[in-house]
């Protein structure tokens, strides 16, 4: 069946400009992650979605960072006002619940120029 | 203090050998863990549950440590296949549920 995917797959922008980037789950799955990886770094927990509970932001490092999950599956998140530290790979990862195995996408690597 | 930490490596190994990592975790609630590898360039992929009494899949053993709050993974016989990295992780339930991942360790068989 289908994995996660993730698209943009690759995003060069420019400082200060807003992206967005999409995450579809596995279908069925209740929870979705975001992480975001820098080069030779370990995965950094961003947001967390489960079921229609409300989400976990722990882990946004700012503002500009926010996320939606519509409809319990696509998740869409967002950056505004782009900034060069925010240059790294975004992985989407989805769990049948909380505590199950996570699945991963193959990740958006953002650039910010 | 982290709230998962692993001893970055990397480790370079001939194959054949045998080689352990360890992780530690902070907190103690902490309910399940994993190990997962993570090929470079790609994302990271689950390798194995680790269950209390210690877990064997093939040539991979886990085994988890309460008392000490630490998990290892004993890779034997290692293949060139094997380098990658590898993310401890750790599951418990705070305030909102979800896996902590450590920052890995770099593993690199060579002939």
């Amino acid at each position: 069946g289908a994995g996660v995917s993730q698209s943009p797959s690759n995003k060069v922008t420019e400082k200060g400009k807003d992206v967005e980037l999409r995450c579809d789950p596995i279908s069925g799955h209740t929870a979705l992650y975001w992480y975001r990886q820098s080069l030779g770094q370990g995965l950094e927990f961003l947001i967390y979605f489960q079921g229609n509970s409300a989400p976990d932001k722990s882990g946004l490092p700012s503002d500009r960072f926010s996320a939606e999950r519509t409809g319990g599956s696509v998740s869409t998140l967002t950056i505004q006002r782009t900034q060069q530290e925010d240059s790294a790979v975004y992985l989407c990862a989805s769990s049948l619940n909380g505590d199950n195995e996570q699945f991963f996408g193959p990740g958006t690597r953002l650039t910010v120029l | 203090r982290k709230e998962v930490e692993q001893d970055p490596g990397p480790f370079n190994v001939p194959e054949g050998a045998t080689v352990a990592f360890n992780c530690t975790y902070s907190n103690s609630a902490s309910q399940s863990f994993f190990w997962y590898r993570q090929d470079c360039r790609k994302e990271p992929k689950l390798l194995m549950s680790v269950y209390s009494s210690g877990n064997e899949d093939g040539r991979f053993t886990a085994q988890l440590n309460r008392a000490s709050q630490y998990i290892s993974l004993l890779i034997r016989d290692s293949k060139l296949s094997d380098s990658a990295t590898y993310l401890c992780v750790v599951y418990y339930t705070g305030t909102a549920s979800k896996l902590t991942f450590g920052t890995g360790t770099r593993l690199q068989v060579t002939l």
